[in-house]
């Protein structure tokens, strides 16, 4: 079955580089777009970017240059990494398939 | 970008209820209109896509519809599962936006 699972640091330094990873499986990337959504804790839910299935990608211009989505089609995982992290930049962040089948989740806090 | 105005913000409603949310595009999205439920401590779970079409597995209880701009979710009658968070989501265009969100709560 379809599943998406995202992983990485839970706290960061501000200024630094969040770097997070989407491991799918049950569907090939080639075939479907992976998108990254943040939400902030009681907050509603932010589209970050999302990585088509032909490899190009489309970014929210609200984190203007920070964001970069990458993947690796062998290891079926999508990356997203964002620099110069603020305390506001503190949520949890989403891959989602297509924007339909959603990971877990995984709660990242920005704090020195 | 494209606005979604979601209202309203919390719904106290009581089992059995028939309730309605509804997402205004601040531009023509056609039927690119999702909506989703969010749990404490859960990912969001796909309920309409494409306006007025039933995710896989969700209740016929829940239905999607269209007027205009107007987009809305209607459950025809609350059970006491359906206490949620929901969100609107436009994939008609880059950037994809979301509603402010609807806590959907017993009275």
């Amino acid at each position: 079955q379809v599943q998406l699972k995202e992983s990485g640091p839970g706290l960061v330094q501000p200024s630094q580089t969040l770097s997070l990873t989407c491991t799918v499986s049950g569907f090939s990337l080639t075939s479907y777009s992976v998108h990254w959504v943040r939400q902030h804790s009681g907050k509603s839910l932010e589209w970050m970017g999302r990585m088509w299935s032909d490899g190009d990608t489309s970014y929210n211009s609200a984190f203007t240059s920070r964001l970069s989505i990458s993947r690796d089609t062998s290891k079926s995982q999508v990356f997203l990494k964002m620099n110069s992290l603020q305390t506001e930049d503190t949520g949890t962040y989403y891959c989602a398939r297509n924007a339909d089948y959603w990971g877990q989740g995984v709660m990242v806090t920005v704090s020195s | 970008d494209i606005q979604m105005t979601q209202s309203p913000s919390s719904l106290p409603a009581s089992l059995g209820d028939r309730v309605t949310i509804t997402c205004r595009a601040s531009q023509d999205i056609g039927n690119y209109l999702r909506w989703f439920q969010q749990k404490p401590g859960k990912s969001p779970r796909l309920m309409i896509y494409g306006a007025t079409n039933l995710a896989a597995g969700v209740p016929s209880r829940f239905s999607g519809s269209r007027s205009g701009s107007d987009y809305s979710l209607t459950i025809s009658s609350l059970e006491s599962e359906d206490m949620a968070d929901y969100y609107c989501l436009q994939s008609k265009e880059s950037p994809l936006t979301f509603g402010s969100g609807t806590k959907l709560e017993i009275k």
